[in-house]
């Protein structure tokens, strides 16, 4: 089975501009959820996507977006790209909400760049 | 505000002996802990986790410690090796929802 996958593995971007980032899922899951990781912040979670509809949101400011398709597939947006948006972000799938998180798989992550 | 820290950025260990990875939380809502292993250009692996009914979990090499009167856990490895080395991430789940709360990470060498 195909694990969680992210595209791009990597950005540079400038500020100002806006970024989208594109997680698949494993195969059957249905829940995704998103996380930033930066050096002091640890992971920080963004959030959470079920059939199609937000379940769950971090303490991130609205420039912060996501979206999810009906094949599961999620997207983040990020517009207005600040130097501090400059992390690896997370996807993360789970067969359904309130599933353990033992369940949960991790993609690889993409890292951006902010410049 | 941190309701999770791992107050230790960096461990080093020699090989063949006990790694000890520290996590203390703030939240007294947090029911569910887990321990997460990260490896460079990967995403985080689930290890081990604990109930907060419980106060030790263990699996082969790895013991999870939870002492919830002083809200602290702790990651037991014996012994370590030279594939430990990574970064090891405590999180907790807030009683209710599903978010789980991750702490900053601790970056552990296993010195051969």
């Amino acid at each position: 089975k195909a694990g969680v996958t992210q595209t791009p593995r990597y950005l540079i971007k400038t500020r100002g501009q806006q970024v989208t980032l594109s997680c698949s899922p494993i195969s059957g899951h249905r829940s995704v959820s998103w996380y930033q990781q930066t050096p002091g912040q640890g992971l920080q979670f963004l959030f959470e996507y079920f059939s199609e509809t937000q379940r769950n949101k971090g303490n991130f400011p609205g420039r912060f977006s996501g979206r999810q398709f009906s094949n599961s597939r999620s997207e983040m947006n990020v517009s207005t790209l600040e130097l501090g948006d400059s992390a690896l972000y997370l996807c993360a799938s789970s067969p359904q909400p309130g599933s353990l998180q033992e369940t949960q798989y991790f993609g690889p992550g993409t890292r951006l760049l902010v410049l | 505000d941190q309701q999770v820290k791992q107050n230790s950025p960096s461990l080093s260990v020699q090989e063949g002996r006990i790694s000890i990875l520290n996590c203390d939380y703030t939240n007294s809502m947090f029911d569910y802990f887990l321990w997460y292993k990260k490896y460079p250009a990967e995403g985080p692996t689930f290890l081990i986790s604990i109930s907060s009914i419980k106060d030790k979990n263990e699996d082969g090499r790895f013991t999870v410690f939870l002492n919830k009167s002083a809200k602290h856990l702790s990651l037991h490895i014996v012994p370590s090796q030279p594939g430990d080395s990574a970064v090891y991430f405590c999180a907790a789940r807030d009683f209710g929802n599903e978010k789980l709360t991750f702490g900053t990470g601790t970056r552990l060498t296993i010195i051969p």
